[in-house]
């Protein structure tokens, strides 16, 4: 099965700056890739996501880049907000079957003001 | 609000007992996946219906969980004979996915704590 990989477990940014949170996939059938925002006591939010056939995806200040040779995906946050601060979590998909997500570990992105 | 909504948010059984959760998804999305999220680690997927019919399992899914879709809206997940291994949060996702289409996005619900004592 599909296994994703998540770097790094937690980041520190100060308010402004940019953050960055990488991820790489094993299935290369795997063609839809969503990032979620999870905040203390809610259920993942969709944020942004990718589709195969896309480098590049751009939504205000967040973007999501995929390099589908080399098998990894990533997400930057540009101009960073404390209520940006939570856990985000990557995840892949494919077409055929359930088309069911397989989630990254997560990334808890504090942003200091 | 016409997200996907989920009953309760918490539940504290005790070892042995039986528990059932609710999850009413975006109206008219057909597919519906239930999720079990521990803590510190990435949802991990139990099993999806597409309208009623539930098409695919995971192997997480003991044969104590039974989950349900009757009329292709709401959806149900049972926990029999609950266990301390069962404790975490118990997510339901729906998306517009047709059957053989290509990945559609999923939106979660709020979730169902479970504390199993």
């Amino acid at each position: 099965g599909e296994n994703v990989e998540q770097h790094p477990s937690t980041l520190s940014v100060q308010e402004g700056d940019s953050a960055v949170i990488k991820c790489t996939y094993s299935d290369s059938a795997s063609n839809y890739f969503p990032w979620y925002k999870q905040e203390l006591g809610k259920g993942p939010q969709l944020i942004i996501d990718i589709r195969s056939n896309v480098g590049e995806k751009k939504d205000q200040r967040i973007a999501v880049t995929l390099n589908k040779t080399a098998k990894h995906f990533s997400l930057h946050i540009t101009e960073t907000q404390p209520e940006d601060s939570a856990v985000y979590f990557c995840a892949a998909s494919k077409s055929t079957g359930a088309n069911n997500l397989f989630f990254g570990t997560g990334t808890r992105l504090t942003v200091i003001p | 609000d016409t997200g996907v909504s989920q009953n309760p948010r918490h539940k504290i059984t005790k070892r042995g007992q039986n528990v059932t959760f609710r999850c009413d998804p975006i109206s008219e999305h057909n597919r519906l996946y239930w999720y079990r999220q521990t803590l510190g680690q990435g949802p991990e997927f139990l099993t999806y219906f597409q309208n009623e019919a539930q098409l695919e399992k995971s192997r997480l899914l003991s044969d104590r969980f039974s989950a349900e879709r009757p009329k292709g809206s709401f959806s149900t997940l049972e926990i029999q004979r609950t266990e301390q291994g069962d404790s975490a949060m118990y997510l339901c996702a729906s998306s517009s996915g047709l059957a053989g289409g290509i990945s559609y996005e999923q939106y979660f619900g709020p979730g169902t704590r479970l504390t199993v004592t």
